[in-house]
């Protein structure tokens, strides 16, 4: 149980364009789900919280313009990178938890988007 | 603050033997802890979690300790398999900061043949 479902897995995209990456709860219901971003040989840093039917709330440092947020149903959240740069290019890894605070994020398998 | 690892630090430990992975906290609301292991392109795995009224928890082959007087936790795992290596990190849960689970540095852990 708890599977969350991240696509596309990989993207390339040229300067300017917008990526949008889909995070899917599959056996159960997020209302709300995270996103983090890494890069090569570090850690996970939190860019914003997905809550459904509402506004995201983002990390600070992270711009909400760039990184648009949408939690349209209990099961989807999608992440937009609009006018991707070559500095975008990361590991976009989405999570959602199965009940309260006290209990694990389940992740994704990510997405490794290439920026050209 | 965040905890971003520039480098990551690298544990090496001889199969069989039994690893001990160990991860430092700040943030003294703090109330629940998890530890995940990343392998190369994937996202991350649950392993075992702790919450804070516990100072420690078994799994299968797995045990986490947590010394909440010097914020620090650590991974046992025991009897460690090549298919342990991976990397490991702790997160954190703050009641301080809206249930956000942050996640710390990270550690690679390499198994020897």
């Amino acid at each position: 149980g708890a599977v969350v479902s991240q696509h596309p897995s990989w993207v390339i995209c040229k300067s300017g364009t917008s990526v949008k990456i889909e995070c899917r709860s599959l056996d159960f219901q997020a209302t709300t789900m995270f996103w983090y971003r890494q890069f090569p040989k570090q850690s996970l840093m939190l860019m914003a919280t997905s809550n459904e039917g509402s506004k995201a709330t983002y990390e600070q440092g992270v711009e909400k313009d760039k990184f648009l947020i949408n939690h349209a149903s209990l099961t989807l959240s999608t992440l937009t990178v609009t006018s991707a740069h070559p500095e975008d290019s990361s590991f976009y890894i989405c999570s959602a938890r199965v009940g309260q605070g006290n209990s694990p994020l389940h992740f994704g398998n990510g997405t490794r988007l290439t920026v050209t | 603050g965040e905890s971003v690892g520039l480098h990551l630090p690298t544990l090496s430990v001889q199969e069989g033997d039994n690893s001990i992975i160990n991860c430092a906290y700040s943030n003294s609301a703090s109330d629940y802890f998890i530890w995940y292991k990343q392998e190369s392109g994937k996202g991350p795995q649950f392993i075992i979690d702790i919450r804070s009224n516990m100072d420690k928890r078994q799994g299968q082959r797995v045990t986490v300790l947590l010394n909440k007087t010097v914020k620090h936790l650590s991974l046992q795992i025991a009897a460690t398999q090549p298919g342990d290596s991976a990397v490991y990190f702790c997160a954190e849960r703050a009641m301080n900061r809206d249930d956000k689970i942050i996640f710390g540095k990270g550690t690679r852990l390499h198994i020897l043949p």
